[in-house]
């Protein structure tokens, strides 16, 4: 069964850059675009960007300038960059397994961003 | 930057039946794009509940239930009971302004 879980800082100062990096195991890696997911406070979920096994990747327009999604094939991992971060940068970031739909997902780390 | 609009809450007895909306657009839901539905409880991750409109996967009890039609959808859930209160999430593809994958603004349901 596949699994993915977020790791990284929780907190971060504005303007610096927010780095994750999510984990898969079970298998499967190869097959997928694996995806980063972002849920604002008291907001809905906003789709970040989405990367497969050859490093492809697509990313929401309204990130698309601070954004990078990097693989790691070795690892089974992926991970999300993402700079100049300001207060409205703050929320519950999570990475799921992308195949027509999302499923499964991460449990999902919450990042701070204050000084 | 959801697009696809739910009413913020939903709630009903155990034993009923509840329904949430999820209203898109033609770039979106009318355009013949499959929905698929979430359920998040705080502190998990996120569980697909039903994907391509109407299939449930593996071990998604039957009293979930979605369809589509013209540019809305719906999830109902019938036999409500304590452990569906949470929050759902519609998703589903759009085709303009670049942004692939949008989601609904999410519900959350209270078991009465």
């Amino acid at each position: 069964q596949v699994q993915l879980q977020e790791s990284g800082p929780g907190l971060v100062k504005p303007s610096e850059t927010l780095s994750l990096t999510c984990t898969v195991s079970g298998g499967s890696f190869s097959s997928y675009y694996w995806t980063w997911i972002r849920q604002l406070p008291g907001k809905g979920l906003e789709w970040i960007g989405n990367i497969d096994y050859s490093g492809r990747t697509n990313y929401n327009p309204s990130l698309k300038s601070r954004v990078t999604i990097s693989v790691d094939t070795s690892n089974e991992q992926f991970s999300l960059k993402l700079t100049s971060v300001t207060a409205a940068d703050t929320a519950l970031y999570l990475c799921a397994r992308l195949g027509g739909w999302f499923d499964p997902w991460g449990q999902g780390t919450l990042v701070t961003v204050s000084s | 930057q959801s697009v696809l609009t739910q009413p913020p809450s939903v709630s009903g007895a155990p034993g009923q039946r509840v329904t949430i909306s999820c209203t898109g657009s033609s770039s979106n839901i009318g355009a013949g794009y499959d929905v698929h539905w979430y359920q998040h409880l705080p502190g998990t991750a996120p569980k697909l509940l039903i994907y391509d409109n109407n299939n449930r996967p593996s071990g998604v009890p039957d009293r979930f239930s979605g369809s589509r039609s013209g540019t809305s959808a719906s999830l109902a859930i019938t036999g409500l009971q304590a452990e569906d209160e949470a929050d759902y999430y519609c998703q589903s593809y759009d085709s303009s302004l670049g942004v692939f994958y949008v989601f609904g603004t999410g519900s959350r349901v209270t078991v009465l």
